[in-house]
Protein backbone atom coordinates (compact mmCIF):
# COMPACT_ATOMS: atom_id res chain seq x y z
CA UNK A 1 0.00 0.00 0.00
CA UNK A 2 1.09 3.55 -0.68
CA UNK A 3 2.44 5.59 2.19
CA UNK A 4 0.63 8.69 3.42
CA UNK A 5 1.98 11.85 5.04
CA UNK A 6 -0.11 13.97 7.41
CA UNK A 7 0.75 16.91 9.67
CA UNK A 8 1.04 15.74 13.28
CA UNK A 9 -1.38 18.30 14.68
CA UNK A 10 -3.81 21.07 13.73
CA UNK A 11 -6.10 23.49 15.53
CA UNK A 12 -9.49 24.70 14.38
CA UNK A 13 -11.94 27.18 15.86
CA UNK A 14 -15.34 25.80 16.74
CA UNK A 15 -17.87 26.45 13.98
CA UNK A 16 -15.24 26.90 11.31
CA UNK A 17 -14.32 24.41 8.61
CA UNK A 18 -11.50 22.01 9.44
CA UNK A 19 -9.35 21.11 6.44
CA UNK A 20 -7.07 18.13 7.02
CA UNK A 21 -4.47 17.48 4.30
CA UNK A 22 -2.94 14.17 3.27
CA UNK A 23 -0.17 13.45 0.78
CA UNK A 24 -0.10 10.10 -1.00
CA UNK A 25 2.22 10.72 -3.94
CA UNK A 26 2.86 7.00 -4.63
CA UNK A 27 -0.80 5.98 -4.81
CA UNK A 28 -1.63 3.34 -7.40
CA UNK A 29 -4.56 3.35 -9.80
CA UNK A 30 -6.53 0.73 -7.86
CA UNK A 31 -6.03 2.31 -4.44
CA UNK A 32 -8.70 4.24 -2.61
CA UNK A 33 -8.25 6.97 0.00
CA UNK A 34 -9.95 6.23 3.32
CA UNK A 35 -10.35 8.46 6.35
CA UNK A 36 -10.94 7.25 9.89
CA UNK A 37 -10.87 9.08 13.19
CA UNK A 38 -10.20 8.04 16.76
CA UNK A 39 -11.79 9.98 19.57
CA UNK A 40 -10.03 9.81 22.91
CA UNK A 41 -8.62 6.27 22.60
CA UNK A 42 -11.93 4.74 21.51
CA UNK A 43 -11.95 2.37 18.55
CA UNK A 44 -11.43 4.16 15.21
CA UNK A 45 -14.51 5.27 13.32
CA UNK A 46 -14.95 5.29 9.55
CA UNK A 47 -15.57 8.71 8.02
CA UNK A 48 -15.41 8.57 4.23
CA UNK A 49 -13.53 7.10 1.28
CA UNK A 50 -13.00 7.90 -2.40
CA UNK A 51 -11.14 6.93 -5.55
CA UNK A 52 -10.84 10.04 -7.71
CA UNK A 53 -14.10 11.96 -7.51
CA UNK A 54 -14.94 14.24 -4.64
CA UNK A 55 -17.18 12.61 -2.07
CA UNK A 56 -19.55 13.97 0.57
CA UNK A 57 -21.57 12.34 3.31
CA UNK A 58 -23.26 13.48 6.50
CA UNK A 59 -19.95 13.69 8.34
CA UNK A 60 -17.47 15.21 5.90
CA UNK A 61 -16.31 15.94 2.38
CA UNK A 62 -13.30 14.42 0.66
CA UNK A 63 -11.48 16.37 -2.02
CA UNK A 64 -8.95 14.41 -4.10
CA UNK A 65 -6.63 16.26 -6.49
CA UNK A 66 -6.81 15.43 -10.17
CA UNK A 67 -3.43 13.64 -10.10
CA UNK A 68 -4.59 11.79 -6.94
CA UNK A 69 -1.35 12.56 -5.14
CA UNK A 70 -3.04 14.38 -2.30
CA UNK A 71 -6.42 14.82 -0.67
CA UNK A 72 -8.18 16.97 1.91
CA UNK A 73 -10.80 15.95 4.43
CA UNK A 74 -13.19 18.76 5.22
CA UNK A 75 -15.34 18.95 8.34
CA UNK A 76 -17.63 21.86 7.35
CA UNK A 77 -18.58 23.12 10.82
CA UNK A 78 -16.22 21.68 13.40
CA UNK A 79 -17.51 21.11 16.93
CA UNK A 80 -15.70 20.24 20.13
CA UNK A 81 -16.81 16.63 19.59
CA UNK A 82 -14.69 16.52 16.42
CA UNK A 83 -11.50 16.72 18.49
CA UNK A 84 -9.76 13.47 17.57
CA UNK A 85 -6.86 11.87 15.70
CA UNK A 86 -7.65 11.63 11.99
CA UNK A 87 -6.05 8.91 9.89
CA UNK A 88 -5.65 9.02 6.12
CA UNK A 89 -5.17 5.54 4.67
CA UNK A 90 -4.55 4.41 1.14
CA UNK A 91 -5.73 0.91 0.42
CA UNK A 92 -6.48 -1.31 -2.53
CA UNK A 93 -10.20 -2.04 -2.86
CA UNK A 94 -9.88 -5.65 -1.83
CA UNK A 95 -11.05 -7.45 1.26
CA UNK A 96 -7.67 -9.16 1.58
CA UNK A 97 -5.89 -5.87 2.16
CA UNK A 98 -6.02 -4.79 5.80
CA UNK A 99 -6.05 -1.19 6.91
CA UNK A 100 -2.55 0.07 7.75
CA UNK A 101 -2.55 3.08 10.09
CA UNK A 102 0.06 5.83 10.33
CA UNK A 103 0.28 8.34 13.16
CA UNK A 104 -2.49 10.56 11.82
CA UNK A 105 -3.28 14.22 12.55
CA UNK A 106 -4.41 15.27 15.99
CA UNK A 107 -7.15 17.86 15.43
CA UNK A 108 -8.00 20.11 18.35
CA UNK A 109 -11.23 22.08 18.02
CA UNK A 110 -11.06 25.17 20.19
CA UNK A 111 -14.06 27.03 21.63
CA UNK B 1 -26.85 -5.30 16.89
CA UNK B 2 -23.89 -5.08 19.23
CA UNK B 3 -21.32 -4.68 16.41
CA UNK B 4 -17.84 -5.67 17.58
CA UNK B 5 -17.45 -6.69 21.20
CA UNK B 6 -14.13 -7.23 22.94
CA UNK B 7 -13.66 -9.18 26.14
CA UNK B 8 -12.21 -8.27 28.62
CA UNK B 9 -12.02 -4.47 28.63
CA UNK B 10 -9.15 -4.32 31.13
CA UNK B 11 -6.60 -6.84 32.36
CA UNK B 12 -3.40 -6.86 34.39
CA UNK B 13 -1.04 -9.79 33.83
CA UNK B 14 2.20 -10.83 35.44
CA UNK B 15 5.18 -11.49 33.19
CA UNK B 16 5.01 -15.04 31.88
CA UNK B 17 1.27 -15.49 32.34
CA UNK B 18 -0.96 -16.37 29.43
CA UNK B 19 -4.33 -15.05 28.38
CA UNK B 20 -6.79 -14.93 25.50
CA UNK B 21 -8.59 -11.87 24.21
CA UNK B 22 -11.94 -12.51 22.58
CA UNK B 23 -13.42 -10.53 19.71
CA UNK B 24 -17.00 -11.22 18.66
CA UNK B 25 -18.95 -9.63 15.80
CA UNK B 26 -22.63 -10.07 14.94
CA UNK B 27 -22.55 -8.57 11.42
CA UNK B 28 -21.66 -11.78 9.58
CA UNK B 29 -18.40 -10.19 8.43
CA UNK B 30 -15.81 -12.30 6.65
CA UNK B 31 -12.70 -10.36 7.67
CA UNK B 32 -11.42 -9.75 11.17
CA UNK B 33 -8.28 -8.01 12.47
CA UNK B 34 -6.30 -7.53 15.65
CA UNK B 35 -4.34 -4.30 16.21
CA UNK B 36 -2.31 -2.94 19.07
CA UNK B 37 -1.86 0.73 19.91
CA UNK B 38 0.94 2.05 22.08
CA UNK B 39 0.82 5.55 23.62
CA UNK B 40 1.09 8.31 21.02
CA UNK B 41 1.21 5.83 18.17
CA UNK B 42 -1.11 4.70 15.43
CA UNK B 43 -2.58 1.22 15.30
CA UNK B 44 -0.29 -1.63 14.24
CA UNK B 45 -1.68 -4.82 12.73
CA UNK B 46 -0.88 -8.02 14.64
CA UNK B 47 -2.82 -10.74 12.79
CA UNK B 48 -5.86 -10.91 10.60
CA UNK B 49 -8.29 -13.41 9.11
CA UNK B 50 -10.07 -13.40 5.76
CA UNK B 51 -12.50 -16.16 6.70
CA UNK B 52 -13.36 -18.94 9.11
CA UNK B 53 -10.38 -21.22 9.64
CA UNK B 54 -7.85 -18.80 8.08
CA UNK B 55 -5.30 -16.49 9.69
CA UNK B 56 -2.41 -14.35 8.45
CA UNK B 57 0.42 -12.35 10.03
CA UNK B 58 0.43 -8.58 10.14
CA UNK B 59 3.20 -6.09 10.97
CA UNK B 60 3.91 -7.20 14.55
CA UNK B 61 2.89 -10.88 14.99
CA UNK B 62 5.68 -12.07 17.30
CA UNK B 63 4.51 -13.21 20.72
CA UNK B 64 0.88 -13.61 19.64
CA UNK B 65 -1.23 -16.40 18.23
CA UNK B 66 -4.74 -16.26 16.80
CA UNK B 67 -7.58 -18.58 15.91
CA UNK B 68 -10.78 -18.20 13.90
CA UNK B 69 -12.71 -21.39 14.56
CA UNK B 70 -16.08 -19.68 14.17
CA UNK B 71 -16.87 -16.92 11.71
CA UNK B 72 -18.11 -14.57 14.40
CA UNK B 73 -15.15 -14.95 16.77
CA UNK B 74 -11.47 -14.06 16.48
CA UNK B 75 -9.24 -14.95 19.42
CA UNK B 76 -5.87 -13.38 20.23
CA UNK B 77 -3.59 -15.34 22.55
CA UNK B 78 -0.53 -14.36 24.52
CA UNK B 79 1.30 -17.52 25.59
CA UNK B 80 3.90 -15.86 27.82
CA UNK B 81 3.16 -12.20 28.41
CA UNK B 82 6.00 -9.66 28.44
CA UNK B 83 6.01 -6.01 29.60
CA UNK B 84 6.52 -4.97 25.95
CA UNK B 85 3.02 -6.28 25.26
CA UNK B 86 1.47 -3.66 27.50
CA UNK B 87 -0.83 -1.87 25.08
CA UNK B 88 -4.39 -1.24 24.02
CA UNK B 89 -5.69 -3.95 21.72
CA UNK B 90 -8.38 -3.29 19.12
CA UNK B 91 -10.33 -5.77 17.10
CA UNK B 92 -12.03 -4.86 13.82
CA UNK B 93 -14.19 -6.53 11.19
CA UNK B 94 -15.21 -5.79 7.61
CA UNK B 95 -17.43 -7.39 5.06
CA UNK B 96 -15.78 -9.03 2.10
CA UNK B 97 -16.09 -8.51 -1.62
CA UNK B 98 -17.02 -5.15 -3.05
CA UNK B 99 -18.82 -3.83 -0.02
CA UNK B 100 -15.91 -3.70 2.39
CA UNK B 101 -15.93 0.04 2.61
CA UNK B 102 -16.12 0.38 6.34
CA UNK B 103 -14.26 -1.35 9.14
CA UNK B 104 -16.02 -1.60 12.49
CA UNK B 105 -13.87 -1.48 15.60
CA UNK B 106 -14.38 -2.68 19.13
CA UNK B 107 -13.83 -0.42 22.11
CA UNK B 108 -10.48 -1.89 22.96
CA UNK B 109 -8.83 -4.01 25.67
CA UNK B 110 -6.33 -2.28 27.93
CA UNK B 111 -3.66 -4.79 28.88
CA UNK B 112 -0.91 -4.12 31.39
CA UNK B 113 1.89 -6.62 31.90
CA UNK B 114 3.87 -6.13 35.10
Amino acid sequence: DAKTTQPPSMDCAEGRAANLPCNHSTISGNEYVYWYRQIHSQGPQYIIHGLKNNETNEMASLIITEDRKSSTLILPHATLRDTAVYYCIVRAYSGNTPLVFGKGTRLSVIA
Amino acid sequence: NAGVTQTPKFRVLKTGQSMTLLCAQDMNHEYMYWYRQDPGMGLRLIHYSVGEGTTAKGEVPDGYNVSRLKKQNFLLGLESAAPSQTSVYFCASTNGGHSNTEAFFGQGTRLTVV
